[in-house]
């Protein structure tokens, strides 16, 4: 199985901050991640995929790069209702594996 | 626009079966894949397996032995089995619409829609 590390596991920022998030394969999955951001209670959301690509409807704010083994997530400019746990996922090859997660918390 | 909503036991017996639905409304469940994730409590997320149009599946081998998700086009509703539970499989179960967008020569995939999750407790 593929393994997705994130780091770090837990941050916390202000409103305003920009923000990264890093995920690690264990071995090469070219551009085939995704991004979800759940909060407490809900469902998880895509942001991203294809490593880069953002969903729509998603603001502008999050972007995401990388390829191969190493993946970012970025946040421009926190707001408020990005206070979340954030996860990846490679889709390169089965079975599909999340992240650990990054819990993104208000400093 | 298209929506998912888990239904079933939220307590099930160990060594009995789990048994979930989900229901797909406001759209075809013909031509997409369809997985169903967990989440223990205070945890992560598992990726459990998916179904195509087709029938064709793909399992967690963590789980394969144990899994069964089937299809009923005829009612837009897909759903999955677990056998024998232990209080392990104890989790938030949700199902999701697994998109296949071509990018290029290559499919990428990615779960757009989701349901709310189902709690699901086992204990005697």
């Amino acid at each position: 199985d593929i393994q997705l590390t994130q780091s770090p596991s837990f941050l916390s920022a202000s409103v305003g901050d920009r923000v990264t998030i890093t995920c690690r394969a264990s071995q090469g999955i070219s551009s085939y991640l995704a991004w979800y951001q759940q909060k407490p209670g809900k469902a998880p959301k895509v942001l991203i995929y294809a490593a880069s690509t953002l969903q729509s409807g998603v603001p502008s704010r999050f972007s995401g790069s990388g390829s191969g083994t190493e993946f970012t997530l970025t946040i421009s400019s926190l707001q408020p209702e990005d206070f979340a746990t954030y996860y990846c996922q490679q889709v390169n090859s089965f079975p599909r594996t999340f992240g650990q997660g990054t819990k993104l918390e208000i400093k | 626009q298209v929506q998912l909503q888990e239904s079933g036991p939220g307590l099930v017996k160990p060594s009995e079966t789990l048994s979930l639905t989900c229901t797909v409304s406001g759209g075809s469940i013909r031509n997409y894949f369809w997985s169903w994730v967990r989440q223990p409590p205070g945890k992560g997320l598992e990726w459990i397996g998916y179904i195509y149009n087709s029938g064709s599946t793909n399992y967690n081998p963590s789980l394969k032995s144990r899994v069964t998700i089937s299809l009923d086009t005829s009612k837009n509703q897909f759903s999955l089995r677990l056998s024998p539970v232990t209080a392990a499989d104890t989790a938030i179960y949700y199902c999701a619409r697994d998109e296949r967008v071509t990018m290029g020569v290559y499919y990428q995939h990615y779960m757009d829609v989701w349901g709310e999750g189902a709690t699901v407790t086992v204990s005697s």
